[in-house]
């Protein structure tokens, strides 16, 4: 069981639609994060939010815009994707920012379509 | 680029076999840390390092931080099907604050 929780689990999209991603944590952590897994490669990281401030943004196309309206929770907003863009979306968070000795705790993910 | 490399990308093992993966930087790491992730799954926190020469056990795993802080190892004795996933370092670099997943190591463990 995961102490973060992201809906949807599943979300299959049209390139022209809008749709936003959710995240929701309840263990006090300060710092959360979007991630991006296509298949049999490793989490790349899109977004840091350390103390409800964005700190760290992995140069992402503008069609994704994040949002983190207060500590507990993280959207990810979607709007005029591309077929590259499916893939896993993947909501973690730690205690403090990453790399400050803190583990980080992932989400189940989103599982992302484009048609 | 990918900052930090992990060999092999894929191992197949018998059961009660042992297994290694290992993580390489070119840079020196702040730290590193391990995750497992299962088929299907999202990837799970195992162990942090942090210190030079670091070695830290879990039961069948072993994990170890090189000298340099450059590159690390995770071993497991005996692997049990339950083993199966994907093992990913993930490192801070000295040279800033960005966060890196490792390549992969993609463990099958054969009954």
């Amino acid at each position: 069981d995961t102490e973060v929780t992201q809906t949807p689990k599943h979300l299959v999209m049209g390139m022209t639609n809008k749709k936003s991603l959710k995240c929701e944590q309840h263990m006090g952590h300060r710092a959360m994060y979007w991630y991006k897994q296509k298949a049999k490669k490793p989490p790349e990281l899109m977004f840091v939010y350390s103390y409800e401030k964005l700190s760290i943004n992995e140069s992402v196309p503008s069609r994704f815009s994040p949002e983190c309206p207060n500590s507990s929770l993280l959207n990810l907003h979607l709007h005029a994707l591309q077929p590259e863009d499916s893939a896993l979306y993947l909501c973690a968070s730690s205690r403090t920012r990453a790399g400050a000795d803190q583990p980080q705790h992932f989400g189940d993910g989103t599982r992302l379509s484009i048609l | 680029g990918q900052q930090v490399m992990q060999i092999p990308q894929y191992q197949h093992v018998q059961e009660g076999e042992d297994f290694t993966t290992y993580c390489n930087s070119s840079t020196t790491l702040s730290n590193i840390q391990w995750y497992k992730q299962r088929p299907g799954g999202h990837p799970v926190f195992l162990i942090q390092l942090v210190k030079s020469g670091e070695v830290k056990k879990q039961k069948r795993l072993t994990f170890q931080f090189g000298e340099a802080k450059k590159n690390s190892s995770l071993h497991i004795t005996a692997t049990q099907t339950t083993d199966v996933g994907t093992y990913f370092c993930a490192a801070t670099l000295n040279t800033g604050n960005q966060f890196y997943f490792g390549t992969g190591t993609s463990l099958t463990v054969i009954p």
